[in-house]
């Protein structure tokens, strides 16, 4: 059964300090993961897609990276305004669907 | 970039009464929408695909008969909730998958908030 796990549920920052969120899968042939930033209230903004393990990609504080059993996102001297849910998602080769992890709540203060 | 717009953003409704969600792709054509339910700090939680044309696929447990899907168009689909009840009261998510390929991955809507009293 594919399946996503993110840890940890809940992280607090002070901003500044750099940190990591983990987005566990398994999938039957990955065709593609998907990270997505959610605001309270509002539907969740796409922000990566990785297709291969070994694959990067980065935007303004946040790096993505992926191998064959998890990705993390890297955030680099995060804002206040970082402040949100990351959600990861996959979708295997055999289907259209996208398989959400419960998301991480993150908490950047000043 | 692809834009899904969804209204309303937010409604109330009396127990027993219908409620029309409406997921638009503005700006691309999308093959396929999806429909996802989200509660207070939950994941999303997807309910049914919908294909342009054709019905939709429905996820174990949703009730086909209070959840209506409609795609009609290549830009349009509509999530109507009969019979509202208040544990029908949720955040809806849809999202839209664009025709031709892109690196935005899925495109999701605002979302709507429903409140059956």
């Amino acid at each position: 059964e594919d399946q996503v796990t993110q840890s940890p549920e809940a992280l607090r920052l002070q901003e500044g300090e750099s940190s990591s969120l983990n987005c566990s899968y398994t999938v039957s042939g990955l065709r593609g993961l998907f990270w997505y930033r959610q605001d309270p209230g509002k539907g969740p903004e796409f922000l990566f897609t990785l297709y291969s393990a070994g694959e990067e990609k980065e935007k303004e504080r946040l790096k993505a990276t992926l191998t064959k059993k998890e990705s993390f996102l890297h955030i680099t001297a995060p804002k206040p305004e970082d402040s949100a849910t990351y959600l990861c998602a996959v979708q295997a080769r055999t289907t259209d669907k996208l398989i959400f992890g419960t998301g991480t709540r993150l908490q950047v203060f000043p | 970039g692809a834009v899904v717009s969804q209204h309303p953003s937010w409604v109330i409704c009396k127990s027993g009464t219908s409620v029309k969600i409406e997921c638009r792709s503005l700006d691309f054509q999308a093959t396929t929408m999806f429909w996802y339910r989200q509660f207070p700090k939950q994941s999303l939680m997807l309910m049914a695909t919908s294909n342009e044309g054709s019905k939709a696929t429905y996820e174990q447990g949703v009730e086909k008969d209070k959840f209506l899907i409609n795609h009609a168009s290549l830009t349009l689909s509509t999530l109507t909730v009969t019979s509202a009840h208040p544990e029908d009261s949720s955040f809806y998510i849809c999202s839209a998958r664009p025709s031709s390929p892109t690196d935005y991955g899925y495109t999701f809507g605002s979302g709507t908030r429903l409140t059956v009293v």
